[in-house]
């Protein structure tokens, strides 16, 4: 069974950093890209960026280019999100989501349960 | 970036109606298109890709239609966890944009 496990809850204070994770298990990991989505509260659905674990391979969306960073270590199967500097306005829940098929451009089709990610001083 | 508009906002229907849900680029994206059903508090689910394709595992009450600017996913008789808000999202050009989404609440 294909399941992405993330991270927990995490409280940050404004300017602190923070790396979550992801961790993929049941199928092929170094196979299918991996993508982030960010969900602000009461809000839609963002495209971040993706990785393609098998060889780090990161591409970002024009708006958090910069903003975060997508890495992996495909020896313990896991993707991270990082941040140097939080702000209030990185409040929200972010996804990670893999790839229907072994494809960068691809649909997702399994996705983690969320992280809430709450910037507050 | 294409722009994905999603009409309506809000539908308001009752279980065993039929739903109708709008998704139209700001260009053309062939059938570069997938939806998603969000229930709350849970994580996104691929219901539909390249546009008329069901995922695995999704009942056939679900069908996708349409290519080019315009998409439309179609629901035949609501179930109560149909309940939820819809995302459209292309893969036609980089990055995969999502629309804003139509809540489907009970009438």
């Amino acid at each position: 069974e294909v399941q992405l496990v993330q991270s927990g809850a995490e409280v940050i204070k404004p300017g602190e950093s923070l790396k979550i994770s992801c961790k993929g298990s049941g199928y092929s990991f170094t196979t299918y890209w991996i993508g982030w989505v960010r969900q602000m509260p009461g809000k839609g659905l963002e495209w971040m960026g993706i990785i393609y674990p098998g060889d780090s391979d990161t591409r970002y969306s024009p708006s958090f280019q910069g903003q975060v960073t997508i890495s992996a270590d495909k020896s313990i199967s896991t993707v991270y999100l990082q941040w140097s500097s939080l702000k209030a306005s990185d409040t929200a829940m972010y996804y990670c989501a893999r790839a229907r098929v072994p494809a960068a451009g691809s649909f997702f089709n399994y996705w983690g349960q969320g992280t809430l990610v709450t910037v507050s001083s | 970036e294409i722009v994905l508009t999603q009409s309506p906002a809000t539908l308001s229907l009752s279980p065993g109606e039929r739903a109708t849900l709008s998704c139209r680029a700001s260009q053309s994206i062939s059938s570069n298109l997938a939806w998603y059903r969000q229930k709350p508090g849970q994580a996104p689910r691929l219901l539909i890709y390249d546009a008329s394709n069901r995922a695995t595992g999704i009942p056939a009450r679900f069908s996708g239609s349409g290519s080019g600017t315009d998409f439309t996913l179609t629901i035949s008789s609501l179930e109560p966890e149909d309940f939820a808000v819809y995302y459209c999202q292309q893969r036609s050009n980089w990055p995969g944009t999502f629309g804003q989404g139509t809540r489907l609440e009970i009438k």
